[in-house]
């Protein structure tokens, strides 16, 4: 079975601070996650994703994400918001060991940069 | 780059009428797939479509149906329209998922609102 945690319903940053999108994650095999973004009305944007190798992986628009096995989690982070980073963020876990190959979405992460 | 279309963009029904939502994958895509978001909710998975056979299958209601055709574009049929129903669709294609970890390319969905 696989599911996904965003235990954060919005996250507040101020712009050019740096900013975290918190994910946590359950399977039986091994994880491949994901992160898109969507913006007010629009399907969602894929913006980076773990399958194997290196922990930290860099992806659209100047985010990258933390690969923690050992914490079961896939932060997404940038160093420096911007207002425009604004929006609805969700994470997306699959698991390797399943028969599925669709993955499940978190609830979401409203991220509201000020300026 | 093409993207995913989605037809109709916007759609207002009434109760118990159908509706079919058109969706055309991104150009060598192979798989198709269908979610259903209510407000402030996550996305969650309908159906799916490879090579125009159904790969999987999640909480699609027994009153919707949905296939994919010979030039790969798919249609999500929905009969019994209940007010329940009101929500965006979304539509994603992929590269084959048995052939790696491909990401999901998500259109921009169909806003469909039962009165």
């Amino acid at each position: 079975a696989q599911s996904v945690a965003q235990p954060e319903d919005q996250v507040n940053v101020a712009e050019g601070n740096p900013l975290t999108v918190k994910c946590t994650y359950s399977v039986s095999g091994n994880p491949y996650l994901f992160w898109y973004v969507q913006y007010p009305n629009r399907g969602l944007q894929f913006l980076l994703k773990y399958i194997t190798g290196d922990n930290l992986v860099k992806g659209s628009y100047g985010f990258e994400a933390e690969f923690n096995k050992s914490q079961t989690s896939f932060h997404l982070k940038k160093p420096s918001a911007l207002v425009s980073d604004s929006a609805l963020y969700f994470c997306a876990v699959r698991d390797d060991s399943g028969g599925s190959y669709i993955p499940t979405f978190g609830r979401g992460t409203s991220l509201i940069v000020h300026p | 780059a093409a993207g995913v279309i989605q037809s109709p963009r916007h759609l207002i029904k009434e109760k118990r009428e159908t509706a079919t939502l058109k969706c055309y994958p991104i150009p060598r895509h192979d798989t198709v797939y269908w979610y259903q978001q209510g407000p402030g909710q996550d996305p969650q998975f309908l159906i799916s479509f490879y090579e125009k056979m159904q790969s999987d299958k999640g909480s699609i209601p027994d009153r919707f149906s949905a296939q994919q055709f010979s030039d790969y574009h798919s249609e999500l049929n929905m009969s019994s329209l209940e007010l329940g129903d009101s929500a965006l669709y979304f539509c994603a294609s992929s590269l084959n998922p048995l052939a790696g970890v491909n990401e999901q390319f998500f259109g921009p969905g169909t806003r469909l609102t039962v009165l």
